[in-house]
């Protein structure tokens, strides 16, 4: 069965700190991959998409992650976290198949608290 | 920047009501969905519609009905109200041009309801 993980629920990070967030999946196809965040209040904001090329990804705010194939992994990362991160950040799977239109499969969500 | 409207942020309704939420985008996309948000859950795809009305179940939609007259609305009814469905309800819209896997999901901010 098709699954996404997002194995911690909550992390707390001081400002100024790394941060990274993990997503594992599991999935018979090639998989194309998301990263939403959600601030408080509002509806979720893409960060980056993976679906081929550099598995090193760019995205908004500062954030990157890395697609490893071998770990079935997409990992988010942020060098170093301001106070307006703090949010919750989820993880999104599709797959490609061709007779797929594109749903996404949502991880449980982590949520990310930034202390001073 | 592709906006999405949900019109109304919080509602209360009662046990056996019929509830309608509605989802409004401006950008003229194909591709609307409704979902359903739960701690620890994530979000769950209740109904999507790949066009005017067309519309595919997802994986939560017992309980739930949609309607899209127009391509720009796309409406989420509740036949029957029950406490089980308070919940946050996200829509969204995606384009449906081209391979669909490789576009991002817009939100909008989400209709807190609860159901007493």
């Amino acid at each position: 069965a098709q699954s996404v993980t997002q194995p911690d629920i909550h992390i707390t990070v001081s400002e100024g700190a790394s941060l990274e967030l993990r997503c594992n999946y599991s999935y018979g196809a090639t998989p194309y991959l998301f990263w939403y965040v959600q601030s408080p209040g509002q509806g979720l904001q893409l960060l980056l998409k993976y679906f081929s090329g550099d598995t090193l990804v760019q995205g908004i705010k500062g954030f990157e992650a890395e697609f490893k194939r071998s770990q079935s992994s997409f990992n988010l990362r942020k060098p170093s976290v301001h106070w307006s991160d703090a949010a919750e950040y989820f993880c999104a799977v599709g797959a490609r198949t061709t007779d797929s239109w594109g749903k996404l499969q949502f991880g449980a969500g982590t949520q990310v608290v930034v202390t001073p | 920047d592709v906006k999405v409207t949900q019109s109304s942020r919080y509602l209360v309704k009662r046990t056996g009501e019929k509830v309608f939420l509605e989802c409004v985008q401006d950008m003229d996309h194909e591709n609307m969905f409704w979902y359903r948000q739960d701690p620890g859950l994530g979000l769950r795809l209740i109904y999507f519609s790949y066009d005017v009305k067309m519309k595919e179940k997802g994986d939560i939609p017992e309980g739930y009905s949609v309607s899209r007259e127009k391509k720009e609305r796309f409406s989420l009814i509740l036949e029957s109200a029950s406490t089980n469905q308070t919940s946050m309800y996200l829509c969204a819209s995606r384009t449906g041009t081209g391979w669909v896997g490789n576009q991002p999901q817009h939100f909008g901010d989400g209709t807190r309801l609860s159901i007493l």
